[in-house]
């Protein structure tokens, strides 16, 4: 079955920074990386995805990029502002039966 | 469009209790649902997913018989935790597609269910 791999597990940055976070997947039939942030008791809201015949998409300050050969994906935050603050989780998808398998999510924290 | 409710959002029941955790696709025919697991600061695990009309299909290490999961229609799929322990204290999310909805592949999930069993 699919692994997704996150890291980091926790990213601490200044308000305006960027953030980066990265995910590695294994099943190579996986065609489907969205993107979620984790509030604290609620639930995961998608931010963003992307599928396998795309290598970048943006969205005002997020964007996504897939490198399908190396199997990595990762997500970018500009301008980060304290409200971004969450838990983010990566996750992969294929097949007929439309799984997502998710990473172990990255606490991120920004600090004003 | 594409909204996925949950009920109740939080129960506490009593240590060898049975609970039932209700999702329902609003606006929208779900023909597969998904459920999945998260203990506090974890990712969430996916336990089953429930086809319409047929057995609901477990991961691996989950037991089908502890909890049984019914999608006896396009717009609802039920979670019943049986003999209920303090190891199955967790928030239980679902998700649904839609498949006549604009993202083939999105999942919308619902707001989750806080269990804690005493």
């Amino acid at each position: 079955g699919e692994n997704v791999e996150q890291h980091p597990s926790t990213l601490s940055v200044q308000e305006g920074d960027s953030a980066v976070i990265k995910c590695t997947y294994s099943d190579s039939a996986s065609n489907y990386f969205p993107w979620y942030k984790q509030e604290l008791g609620k639930r995961p809201q998608l931010i963003i995805d992307i599928r396998s015949n795309v290598g970048e998409k943006k969205d005002q300050r997020i964007a996504v990029t897939l490198n399908k050969t190396a199997k990595h994906f990762s997500l970018h935050i500009t301008e980060t502002q304290p409200e971004d603050s969450a838990v983010y989780f990566c996750a992969g998808s294929g097949g007929s039966n439309y799984k997502l398998t998710f990473g172990k999510g990255t606490l991120l924290t920004v600090n004003p | 469009g594409a909204v996925v409710s949950q009920h109740p959002s939080w129960v506490i029941c009593k240590s060898g209790t049975s609970v039932k955790i209700e999702c329902r696709s609003l606006d929208f025919q779900a023909t597969t649902m998904f459920w999945y697991r998260q203990f506090p600061k974890q990712s969430l695990m996916l336990m089953a997913t429930s086809n319409e009309g047929s057995k609901a299909t477990y991961e691996q290490g989950v037991e089908k018989d502890k909890f049984l999961i019914n999608h006896a229609s396009l717009t609802l799929s039920t979670l019943t935790v049986t003999s209920a322990h303090p190891e199955d204290s967790s928030f239980y999310i679902c998700s649904a597609r839609d498949p006549g909805g604009g993202s083939f592949y999105e999942q919308y999930f619902g707001p989750g269910t806080r269990l804690t069993v005493t």
